[in-house]
């Protein structure tokens, strides 16, 4: 089954504690993005990927940090998370990257920093 | 600044009660827009793309049409399943590799 997958699911952490969500992808697609979503806001890009070792910040990507060193996994790295970083976290692939496709999402990581 | 609204922000509506969702957007030039569902707690599912002014989609009971300045999806005869978070999203044809911009949603409930 085609899929993204994303660990894990919920995490509760306290501030100033590194943690890393992961996600990974069985398409084969050549791009990834990592997306928070918060009430009100939508959806917003943090950074994304158009191959491996190839990545670049989205619209929000301040206190974040991924990396691409294989093609089916993109993982989100929050060096030093913050209480204003509590929000819902979601992978997503597609194919290219260069538009035009429907991007595929994860199932979401709910993060909470105390 | 591409930007993308979406109205009404939540929808109630009685079972079978037909009705339309608005995606108004401002893209330095439509690259694509996407219509996808989102169920709480799930990922957003791909619905729709449009890409040109007068296109228009359809799927079971909802359609998908497009202007140059806004997009709507049509809902008929709604029922209970098709409650859920709809979002609507750009693409711009220079903004390459940073994908998506999202609208807000708008939060659907069909009562049965």
């Amino acid at each position: 089954e085609a899929q993204v997958t994303q660990n894990p699911r919920y995490l509760i952490t306290v501030t100033g504690k590194k943690l890393t969500v992961t996600c990974s992808q069985n398409m084969n697609h050549e791009y990834m993005s990592w997306y928070r979503q918060d009430p009100g806001l939508g959806l917003r890009q943090i950074y994304y990927s158009m191959n491996v070792e190839v990545t670049d910040k989205g619209d929000v990507p301040e206190g974040y940090k991924v990396s691409r060193k294989e093609k089916r996994n993109f993982p989100l790295i929050l060096e030093s998370p913050s209480p204003n970083q509590t929000s819902l976290y979601f992978c997503a692939s597609d194919p290219t990257g260069e538009g035009g496709t429907e991007a595929f999402f994860g199932q979401g990581t709910r993060l909470t920093v105390v | 600044e591409d930007q993308v609204t979406q109205s009404p922000e939540a929808l109630r509506l009685q079972e079978g009660e037909s009705s339309s969702l608005n995606c108004s957007y401002t893209v330095s030039g439509l690259r694509g827009l996407f219509w996808y569902r989102q169920d709480p707690g799930k990922g957003p599912e791909f619905l729709f793309t449009l890409y040109s002014a007068g296109e228009e989609k359809e799927k079971e009971r909802l359609k998908a049409t497009l202007t140059k300045k806004e997009s709507f999806l049509h809902i008929t005869a709604p029922k209970p399943e098709d409650s859920a978070t709809y979002l609507c999203a750009v693409q711009a044809r220079d903004n390459y590799g940073q994908n998506f911009v999202f609208g807000p949603g708008t939060r659907l409930s069909v009562l049965p």
